[in-house]
């Protein structure tokens, strides 16, 4: 089965551009969550989106948005991009939130790089 | 909120000696906690969890770590490092509580494991 994939695995974009980063999750699994990965650091959490609904928001601005669609696929959108926002952005995949016992599966993750 | 320390941002050891991670972690609930390998230009790759009963976890890989609540420590080993297991660590806790009933990982800083010949 295949896992959590992300596109795409690479972006370079200039600073004040829009950037939507994709996911689709594993088979079965109904929630996806994003995290944002700087240089050095641990990821930090974005969003958790489940049966379409946010479930959760980390500490990120507002040009930092996100939805779910029907086949629980989701996208991360960031607009007037900064130089702060170059970092590994990674999705993970849940088959239910709420649980937090659960795994939640990561992608390999998209590679955002703003010049 | 839960938070997660992970002493020594840079470990390094000899093929075949004991590997140690530390990590300790902060929360007001029973935690869930996982520890994470990530190889380079790679995600996430779960290596064990603790949820509930049997304190020792064994994962992926030969390792292992110790929920210790008196601690607050859940720290990894493996007995004996082998080359490829040069990675960054990280450590993590589930937090629960989040407004829209979902929950989040809260992640350590990170531990990149160097295995020296």
């Amino acid at each position: 089965d295949a896992g959590v994939t992300q596109s795409p695995t690479h972006l370079i974009k200039t600073r004040g551009q829009q950037v939507t980063l994709r996911c689709s999750p594993i088979s079965g699994h109904k929630s996806v969550s994003w995290y944002q990965q700087v240089l050095g650091q641990g990821p930090q959490f974005i969003f958790q989106y489940y049966e379409k609904e946010e479930r959760g928001r980390g500490n990120f601005p507002d040009r930092f948005s996100a939805r779910q669609f029907p086949n629980y696929s989701s996208e991360l959108n960031v607009n007037a991009l900064l130089l702060g926002d170059s970092a590994l952005y990674l999705c993970a995949s849940s088959f239910q939130p709420g649980q937090g016992s659960s795994e939640q599966f990561f992608g390999p993750g998209t590679r955002l790089t703003v010049l | 909120a839960q938070s997660v320390t992970q002493l020594g941002s840079h470990v390094s050891v000899s093929e075949g000696a004991l590997v140690l991670l530390r990590c300790n972690y902060s929360s007001s609930v029973p935690p869930y906690l996982f520890w994470y390998v990530q190889y380079p230009n790679q995600g996430l790759q779960l290596l064990l969890k603790y949820t509930t009963g049997a304190t020792l976890v064994k994962g992926i890989n030969g390792f292992e770590a110790e929920f210790k609540k008196s601690e607050t420590s859940f720290h990894l080993t493996k007995p004996s490092a082998h080359m490829s297991d040069a990675a960054e660590y990280f450590c993590a806790v589930s937090d629960t509580v989040l407004t829209g009933g979902g929950n989040k990982l809260t992640f350590g800083t990170g531990t990149q494991l160097k295995v020296e010949l």
